[in-house]
C-alpha cells in the first residue's frame, strides 16, 4: 500500500509568482485536505475535496485554490505569492466513506523572497 | 470554531523517564487523532482515539470525551521520541473532517 506523497519537497519562489504543489493520496482514499503549517504553529486548514469537489475551506483568501482529479490526486495553487506564504504545505487522505482518519504526507517547504 | 490546547509546551526528559502529554479541547468531540512530526516534517499518525484507551507499544493514549480531553503516554522514552506531538480534532461534522490542531508539545529526550 503506498502512502501519501507529495512533490516538490522544497520550493523556492518570488514574491508575485505563482506555485503548484502536488499530493497523491494513499490508495484506497477519496478525499484530500490541504494544511499549511508556520514554523512553531500548528497545522491549518486550507480547504478538502472530497470525490473531486471542494468539501469546505479554512479561513484562506481566494488567491489559495485547488483541485481534486479522477484518480483522487491533488494540487494546491497560490497566486500572488506573499512573504508570509512561506511554510510547510501539508496534504493529508482519508477514506471519506468510511474513516475519517487522516494520513499526512511528507509535505513541501515553501520559500517566498 | 472549536480550541484545542496542549500541555506543556515545552519538556525535557532523560532518556528512559516517563511522561503525560494534555489536550483540552473546547466542544465535544467524535474524532481525535495523536500525531508525531519528526525533524523533517513528517506527521506520524499515533493514535485515532475518540474515546477510550488504546495502547501501542511504549505508547498509550486515552481519551475521555465527556470531559473533554485526551492523554498521551509515553513510557520508557527513548532519543526517538524527540520532536513536537500534536492533537488534532474535527471543527465540524458532516461526512468527514476537517482538523483543528493543538500547537503542540516539543518533547526533547537526551540521552
Amino acid at each position: 500500500e503506498t502512502g501519501v506523497t507529495q512533490s516538490p519537497t522544497h520550493l523556492i519562489k518570488t514574491r508575485g509568482q505563482q506555485v503548484t504543489l502536488r499530493c497523491s493520496s494513499q490508495s484506497g482514499h477519496n478525499t484530500v485536505s490541504w494544511y499549511q503549517q508556520a514554523l512553531g504553529q500548528g497545522p491549518q486548514f486550507i480547504f478538502q475535496y472530497y470525490r473531486e469537489e471542494e468539501n469546505g475551506r479554512g479561513n484562506f483568501p481566494p488567491r489559495f485554490s485547488g483541485l481534486q482529479f479522477p484518480n483522487y490526486s491533488s494540487e494546491l495553487n497560490v497566486n500572488a505569492l506573499e512573504l508570509d506564504d512561506s511554510a510547510l504545505y501539508l496534504c493529508a487522505s482519508s477514506h471519506g466513506d468510511s474513516s475519517y482518519e487522516q494520513y499526512f504526507g511528507p509535505g513541501t517547504r515553501l520559500t517566498v523572497t | 470554531g472549536i480550541q484545542v490546547e496542549q500541555s506543556p509546551p515545552d519538556l525535557i526528559l532523560q532518556e528512559g523517564a516517563n511522561s503525560t502529554l494534555r489536550c483540552n479541547f473546547s466542544d465535544s468531540v467524535n474524532n481525535l487523532q495523536w500525531f508525531h512530526q519528526n525533524p523533517w516534517g513528517q506527521l506520524i499518525n499515533l493514535f485515532y482515539i475518540p474515546s477510550g484507551t488504546k495502547q501501542n507499544g511504549r505508547l498509550s493514549a486515552t481519551t475521555v470525551a465527556t470531559e473533554r480531553y485526551s492523554l498521551l503516554y509515553i513510557s520508557s522514552s527513548q532519543t526517538t521520541d524527540s520532536g513536537v506531538y500534536f492533537c488534532a480534532v474535527p471543527n465540524s461534522g458532516g461526512s468527514n473532517y476537517k482538523l483543528t490542531f493543538g500547537k503542540g508539545t516539543l518533547l526533547t529526550v537526551n540521552p
